[in-house]
């Protein structure tokens, strides 16, 4: 199975200021998924996001962060105003059917100073 | 209680050895159930999927036990490339967000 394409493999900020990260799915998938690992803990669900709507989102997920999917194609998490402890692995998945295996990409690596 | 569970290890076994690992939901209205394999910062990857009547591909043999609410991955004659954090999945019907477990760290020395 092709993954997802992630991008950027790694992104450094300042505290407080807005990020991007950029998925890039198969075409025709519907189901997607973004998840964070702190280092050396678990990888933690944050949102799920089908037919251009957030679908669940985890406790993690407050008003800092939004999903969207602008032009049907690259899937976005954007963190308006990071904090240090945002610093993590944030990795995209696909599914083809939903609740059932998920594809991840290779992550971004977000670190903020 | 966390709602996936696994026993952090580390394992550490030697070539050919076989090691099993367990892993406990507290949701019991899950329903997909899966193995992934996590090497040192990267991407998890699936494994297998863990079906109700249990499933086996070659070394890897994963089961379901609903009862007790828990799955196991089992790996025989073990390689050096097993070596890795192996995760376990839980997914209900109910919610379209996977949870994961701590992981599993399983090193296999020559």
């Amino acid at each position: 199975e092709p993954e997802v394409t992630q991008t950027p493999s790694h992104q450094v900020t300042q505290m407080g200021q807005e990020v991007i990260l950029r998925c890039v799915p198969i075409s025709n998938h519907l189901y997607f998924y973004w998840y964070r690992q702190i280092l050396g803990q678990k990888v933690e669900f944050l949102v799920s996001f089908y037919n251009n709507e957030i679908s669940e989102k985890s406790e993690i997920f407050d008003d800092q962060f939004s999903v969207e999917r602008p032009d049907g194609s690259n899937f976005t998490l954007k963190i308006r105003s990071t904090k240090l402890e945002d610093s993590a692995m944030y990795f995209c998945a696909r599914e083809q059917v939903p609740n059932t295996e998920a594809f991840f990409g290779q992550g971004t690596r977000l670190t903020v100073v | 209680r966390k709602e996936v569970e696994q026993d952090p290890g580390p394992f550490n076994v030697p070539e050919g050895a076989t090691v099993a690992f367990n892993c406990t939901y507290s949701n019991s209205a899950s329903q997909s159930f899966f193995w992934y394999r996590q090497d040192c910062r990267k991407e998890p990857k699936l494994l297998m999927s863990v079906y109700s009547s249990g499933n086996e591909d070659g070394r890897f043999t994963a089961q379901l036990n609903r009862a007790s609410q828990y799955i196991s991955l089992l790996i025989r004659d073990s390689k050096l490339s097993d070596s890795a954090t192996y995760l376990c999945a839980v997914n209900s019907d109910n919610n379209n967000d996977m949870r994961f477990g701590a992981g599993t760290r399983l090193t296999v020395k020559p």
